[in-house]
């Protein structure tokens, strides 16, 4: 299947500070990315769509100034969070459209945790 | 409001028998649904995927079943393996495609020796 890949894979940062994470479609170009969060003992929950060259569409909820979302290639997604608080603290999920098996799907990257103290 | 419910939190199934895991949605404009398995702090995998067109996909010793009418899906893995051992979500959209997934909240499985 295809590979996406995630960098960091673990960050601890201050409150207040602002912190960046990458997701790179490896071996396919991905026109659309997705970004999910996932608390413990939770499921995963979408917080915007990426699409390459465009805005990002956000869910219902999630506040686009505090979570920027950047798709300047169709290898590359990056969201940042702006001014992070402890309760910014999660694990953060990119993935990516593409096919499968024959079926099409999303491939997702390893995750990113963020520790925010 | 849980668009997607997976009842069973965690399920224990001894190697070579059959898992069965449950999934059921409320939402019913959902029409593309989709299983992933996840290792702890990885991201999920994809496994199987339908489309309401459908009631029956399978993948080897993947199979999906899917009943419309009671908006009830359900992940059949026979036999069973002790690497099959994690947390499988089912997802759900109502556009077709493998976009704005809403996820469930997962059902541990345990494949025991």
């Amino acid at each position: 299947g295809a590979v996406v890949s995630q960098h960091p894979s673990r960050v601890i940062c201050k409150s207040g500070t602002s912190v960046k994470i990458e997701c790179r479609s490896l071996d396919f170009q991905a026109t659309t990315m997705f970004w999910y969060r996932q608390f413990p003992k939770q499921s995963l929950m979408l917080m915007a769509t990426s699409n390459e060259g465009s805005k990002a569409t956000y869910e219902q909820g999630v506040e686009k100034d505090k979570f920027l979302i950047n798709h300047a290639s169709l290898t590359l997604s990056t969201l940042t969070v702006t001014s992070a608080h402890p309760e910014d603290s999660s694990f953060y999920i990119c993935s990516a459209r593409g096919w499968g098996q024959g079926q099409e799907t999303q491939y997702f990257g390893p995750g990113t945790r963020l520790l925010v103290l | 409001d849980q668009q997607v419910k997976q009842n069973s939190p965690s399920l224990s199934v001894q190697e070579g028998r059959i898992s069965i895991l449950n999934c059921d949605y409320t939402n019913s404009m959902f029409d593309y649904f989709l299983w992933y398995k996840k290792y702890p702090a990885e991201g999920p995998t994809f496994l199987i995927s339908i489309s309401s067109i459908k009631d029956k996909n399978e993948d080897g010793r993947f199979t999906v079943f899917l009943n419309k009418s009671a908006k009830h899906l359900s992940l059949h893995i026979v036999p069973s393996q002790p690497g099959d051992s994690a947390v499988y979500f089912c997802a759900a959209t109502p556009t077709g495609t493998a976009s704005k997934l809403t996820f469930g909240t997962g059902t541990r499985l345990q494949v025991t020796l």
